[in-house]
């Protein structure tokens, strides 16, 4: 079946701008959660979508926010971009609960690297 | 002082070593450990998990959690080329995974 789909796998920003990541998570799959992964602090979790509803947040800034659309696909969207903001940012998928069919396991994409010049 | 402490190496080891990975937290609601590994320009995959304390053996890997001290370990047996990767560690406090707390990660190379 087919992985979690992440675009664009590449992209270069200016300080200032804004970017938009979209996610396709597995079919079947109605959590999607987002990640910032950098060098210095590894993995950091941003946010997580269920059925089109933010149902847990990092602790980021509110320039980092989401959406979640009917179809389980999931968007996120930096606004005024910082340098700091380069990062690989990966989304995951699941079903979103722990049943004793599945283990509640992340599948992770192959992330979207966004560099902020 | 961050809540998963992982040494990030690289570790280098000979084919056929036996492998320790290790990681400390700090947060005792932690109660899901997983180790997740990553090849480079991938994603993560899940690895192993394992519920509260205790070991959890798959194949060539086996998994320690001990609560009591707040440290856990990956180990692999035989290790092969193919093992080099990066290994995270992860933990959850609830039930659904989603809000994982990762570990920085510690790069293992393999030598044929």
């Amino acid at each position: 079946k087919a992985g979690v789909t992440q675009t664009p796998r590449y992209l270069i920003k200016t300080r200032g701008q804004q970017v938009t990541l979209s996610c396709s998570p597995i079919s079947g799959h109605r959590s999607v959660s987002w990640y910032q992964q950098t060098p210095g602090q590894g993995l950091q979790f941003l946010f997580e979508y269920f059925s089109e509803t933010q149902r847990n947040k990092g602790n980021f800034p509110g320039r980092f926010s989401g959406r979640q659309f009917s179809n389980s696909r999931s968007e996120m969207n930096v606004s005024t971009l910082e340098l700091g903001d380069s990062a690989l940012y990966l989304c995951a998928s699941s079903f979103g609960s722990v049943n004793p069919g599945n283990t509640g396991e992340l599948f992770f994409g192959e992330g979207s690297r966004l560099t902020v010049l | 002082q961050k809540e998963v402490e992982q040494d990030p190496g690289p570790l280098s080891v000979p084919e056929g070593a036996i492998v320790s990975l290790n990681c400390t937290y700090s947060n005792s609601a932690f109660q899901y450990f997983m180790w997740y590994r990553q090849y480079s320009r991938k994603g993560p995959e899940l690895l192993m998990y394992t519920y509260s304390s205790g070991n959890k053996e798959d194949g060539r890997f086996t998994a320690q959690v001990d609560k009591s001290s707040k440290y856990i370990s990956l180990f692999i047996r035989d290790s092969q080329p193919s093992d080099s990767a990066t290994y995270l560690c992860a933990m959850s406090s609830n039930t659904g995974f989603q809000k994982l707390v990762f570990g920085t990660g510690t790069r293992l190379l393999v030598s044929p």
